[in-house]
């Protein structure tokens, strides 16, 4: 299995509060994901990286900001928690970009319920 | 905008029987396509890899392909086994950040 923690691995929050997923890898993998998956509309992506400090949006970002600081940290923050962002968190990790692709992990999720 | 639909949503068969899920794609100008097996409360694994030059990967029992032109994946699971029954996803790259569109995945079950 690749080397990804996801923490807290579940959460109950109110609504309005902020919050920090953190996602940690031990594969120095370049790129890293942040996703959420939601009954009815499967995985879509939130944030990505692609480097330290360098970082930009996917389909669903409103509401949520991140930050690379070291190449094996990736934090997703909801800065106010709504009940729509009440969702399972995965994160991913891919080696490098390319024409060809390459493997993506994932890790093992975040519960997250705002209430 | 990429879709990707899988159909069928949900699938049982019985053990033994070889079994074909599908994945469809609405922009051909794909980099790569993956399959991915999801466990209730877990994490996806990928299972396999096509390439856009390539037509089909195999792995152990697992075949996929992949036709660009007509938009499909299939993924060919033989001799289907109780240890199978998951959720199967697949989902397509469309650029080259490696930024994946998945579908809303086939929830195989496959009785003893």
């Amino acid at each position: 299995d690749a080397g990804i923690t996801q923490s807290p691995r579940h959460k109950v929050t109110e609504t309005g509060t902020p919050v920090t997923l953190r996602c940690h890898q031990t594969e120095n993998h370049r790129y890293m994901y942040w996703y959420r998956q939601d009954p009815g509309h499967g995985l879509r992506l939130i944030h990505y990286s692609y480097g330290v400090k360098d970082t930009d949006k996917g389909e669903v970002s409103d509401g949520y900001s991140v930050s690379r600081s070291k190449t094996e940290d990736f934090l997703l923050t909801l800065e106010s928690a709504t009940s729509s962002q009440t969702s399972v968190y995965f994160c991913a990790i891919s080696e490098n970009r390319g024409l060809a692709g390459n493997t993506i992990y994932f890790g093992e999720g975040s519960w997250l319920t705002v209430v | 905008k990429q879709e990707v639909t899988q159909i069928p949503a949900a699938l049982s068969v019985p053990e033994g029987e070889n079994l074909v899920l599908n994945c469809s794609f609405t922009d051909s100008a794909i980099y790569n396509l993956q399959w991915f097996r999801q466990d209730p409360g877990k994490g996806l694994t990928s299972l396999l890899l096509i390439q856009s030059s390539q037509r089909e990967q195999t792995s152990g029992r697992l075949n996929a392909s992949l036709d660009k032109s007509s938009g499909r994946s299939t993924l060919y699971i033989a001799a289907s086994q109780p240890g199978d029954s998951a959720t199967y996803l697949c989902a397509a790259s469309t650029n080259a950040g490696n930024m994946l569109t998945f579908g809303g995945g086939t929830r195989l079950m496959v009785k003893p």
